[in-house]
């Protein structure tokens, strides 16, 4: 079974500034979907960012971008100039098989 | 993007009562939809899933007897919550995948509170 761990429960960052979120992942798949999705306090999930395992380029989108290393099995989110709004609770997921698996997320905190 | 909906967004009950949360696909259909149950500041635990015109495929531990899940069409999905105690109590999630997209796409969420 695949498992998927976040190993910061909370992270915090000053406005501006630049934050890492780790994730590990156990799998025995070569080819999957890693995704990081962002939880603000409405509860609604909303998808940051998303990596294609067979591709070697991380993704990125605006302020979000990947470190994904397929070999160590880590797949990490940075967060660039820090905004207020990016404080949410974010979740690392694999997909494989057809369902999605969850880290435990992260709580990140951004101080003004 | 695609649109996902629940509804109720929230719902008070009675122990013992039966409740039906709904999940539309507003503007694709979804073959495959999930349900998700969330407790405070933790993580999402996929409970089902289900595919249009077949039986859910319940996770390990999840009672099917107790979270009844249809899936009727290609955009409505429905989870009931029967004989409901005050330990259902929780945060419902639907999520749907679109046709040929390896993305799910979620719902708002439905707060369950059974007293």
């Amino acid at each position: 079974a695949q498992t998927v761990t976040q190993s910061q429960p909370e992270m915090s960052v000053q406005e501006a500034e630049t934050v890492t979120l780790s994730c590990t992942y156990d799998t025995s798949e070569s080819d999957y979907y890693l995704f990081w999705y962002k939880q603000p306090p409405s509860r609604q999930m909303i998808l940051v960012i998303r990596q294609e395992a067979y591709k070697q380029q991380n993704a990125t989108e605006n302020r979000f971008s990947v470190n994904f290393q397929k070999a160590a099995k880590s797949f990490s989110l940075k967060i660039s100039d820090s905004q207020l709004g990016d404080a949410a609770m974010y979740f690392c997921a694999y997909l494989g098989y057809g369902k999605l698996t969850f880290g435990q997320g992260t709580i990140l905190t951004v101080h003004p | 993007g695609a649109v996902v909906s629940q509804h109720p967004s929230r719902v008070i009950c009675k122990s013992g009562t039966s409740v039906k949360i709904e999940c539309r696909s507003l503007d694709f259909q979804a073959t495959t939809m999930f349900w998700y149950r969330q407790f405070p500041k933790q993580s999402l635990m996929l409970m089902a899933t289900s595919n249009e015109g077949s039986k859910a495929t319940y996770e390990q531990g999840v009672e099917k007897d107790k979270f009844l899940i249809n899936h009727a069409s290609l955009t409505l999905s429905t989870l009931t919550v029967t004989s409901a105690h005050p330990e259902d109590s929780s945060f419902y999630i639907c999520s749907a995948y679109g046709t040929g997209v390896n993305e799910q796409f979620f719902g708002p969420g439905t707060r369950l509170t059974v007293l």
